[in-house]
């Protein structure tokens, strides 16, 4: 049951190697989100999308990237990882509009060496 | 800067007892707010939610006060189990985007 699944649940990549998390949803939702979160704090919104539109944070690194090819699947890229990058990401979605709910995924845990 | 090795709020409470978790939001205009519980290497779990024509809702062993005088919100936990225990988030909204707050950790020990 299953309904905003992340994989994979946990990443080891290198400093400065490229990585690619996914997120795919079974609500049919129009809005997917992803966020960064790290120990003891609270998620920070990194970027999400309405259905095609992107919608970046204005604190977000360039070195973050999104792509949703369709409804139910998004990735985030990671281009070149640094040290600080090292955290739980969650994607969440939402109905869209205002004063709704989002369903958040177990996020994915990201180690970088 | 980042808060590195920031610590949550913690609230301890014995099984059984009810637990009271405060949230303190900045924004007026908000108009919608959440709760989530997370546990650990999970993520936020939809608990209970509020918009701002409330200032009073119950689920099933949860209530969520809302005061807008004072914009202050509160999760009420009856008869809290261990299974409880977990961190707590209270968020706020007035667009699609969710404002979280830092957290309360809740220990439930027996």
């Amino acid at each position: 049951d299953a309904m905003v699944i992340q994989n994979p649940r946990y990443q080891v990549t290198q400093f400065g190697k490229p990585v690619t998390l996914s997120c795919s949803q079974t609500l049919n939702h129009n809005v997917m989100y992803w966020y960064q979160q790290k120990s003891s704090q609270a998620p920070k919104l990194l970027f999400h999308y309405y259905d095609k539109d992107f919608n970046n944070e204005a604190d977000t690194p360039d070195n973050f990237q999104s792509r949703r090819p369709n409804t139910s699947f998004c990735f985030l890229d990671i281009r070149s990882p640094g040290l600080g990058d090292a955290a739980m990401y969650l994607c969440a979605t939402s109905t869209g509009g205002v004063n709704q709910p989002q369903h958040f995924g177990d996020g994915t845990r990201l180690s970088i060496l | 800067g980042e808060n590195v090795g920031l610590h949550l709020p913690t609230l301890s409470v014995q099984e059984g007892d009810n637990s009271i978790i405060n949230c303190a939001y900045s924004n007026s205009a908000s108009d919608y707010f959440i709760w989530y519980k997370q546990e650990s290497g999970k993520g936020p779990q939809f608990i209970i939610d509020i918009r701002s024509n409330m200032d009073k809702r119950q689920g099933q062993r949860v209530t969520v006060l809302l005061n807008k005088t004072v914009k202050h919100l509160s999760l009420q936990i009856a008869a809290t189990q261990p299974g409880d225990s977990a961190v707590y988030f209270c968020a706020e909204s007035n667009t699609d985007k969710l404002i979280f707050g830092t957290g309360t950790r809740l220990q439930v020990f027996p």
